[in-house]
């Protein structure tokens, strides 16, 4: 396709479940981003890709999460024992540069948990 | 630490107004300056980017004013439209950090018809 997907685009999990988040990046983009957006705020970053290196995952909130881009595609943002402050929209943006300048984001996952 | 402050909250402008969303920042290390439109249930969208060696960038109906010394940014939405009600967002970034955006906490528009 010719943007970024995400899916699934909504998730609930109960409290404790692990959550798998994927993000397919637009052909031949090789920095790929990931951030999360609480409800009614800027996205906040969390990691970045640039192939299949990940060079910054400084926004990782906590240990629970965990990223991956193994073949420099296609990309998938896990969170283990999830708890209630993980709800939030998660966007991915990938970017043909390095430079990371005018990426493009998906439309995100809503992950609530309950 | 917020490091991107973004006014107003929200903002009700009649069509065919002018829009003005303001941004500060702090990090004088930030060289790149995109300001992102964002509709329900979508990612956010590219609008205009600057850099810091302009004080001035328009596409269109979209502006960006740039004020390095008082490290401050602006959006201008010349003749609002109601299509144009949205959250915008304005950002920065650097290659220090590795490109990743610092956003502001956005700015909900309505154009009233």
């Amino acid at each position: 396709g010719a943007g970024v997907s995400q899916s699934p685009r909504y998730k609930v999990a109960k409290r404790g479940q692990d959550v798998a988040l994927r993000c397919d990046p637009i052909s031949g983009h090789v920095s790929l981003f990931w951030y999360q957006q609480a409800l009614g705020q800027g996205p906040e970053f969390l990691t970045y890709f640039q192939n299949e290196a990940q060079l910054d995952k400084s926004g990782l909130p906590s240990d629970r999460f965990f990223a991956e881009r193994p073949e420099g595609s296609v990309s998938t943002l896990k969170i283990q024992r999830t708890q209630q402050e993980d709800s939030a929209v998660y966007l991915c943006a990938s970017s043909l540069a390095r430079t990371g300048a005018g990426y493009t984001f998906g439309s995100g996952t809503r992950l609530t948990v309950v | 630490q917020q490091q991107v402050k973004q006014s107003p909250q929200s903002l009700i402008v009649q069509k065919g107004g002018i829009s003005i969303i303001n941004c500060a920042y702090e990090n004088t290390a930030f060289d790149y300056f995109p300001w992102y439109q964002q509709f329900p249930g979508k990612g956010p969208a590219l609008l205009i980017a600057i850099r810091p060696d302009v004080s001035e960038k328009k596409e269109g109906r979209f502006t960006i004013s740039f004020n390095k010394s008082a490290k401050q940014f602006s959006l201008h939405i010349m003749d609002s439209q109601p299509g144009d009600s949205a959250t915008y967002f304005c950002a920065a970034s650097t290659m220090e950090y590795g490109n990743k955006l610092v956003f502001g906490a956005g700015t909900i528009l309505r154009v009233k018809s």
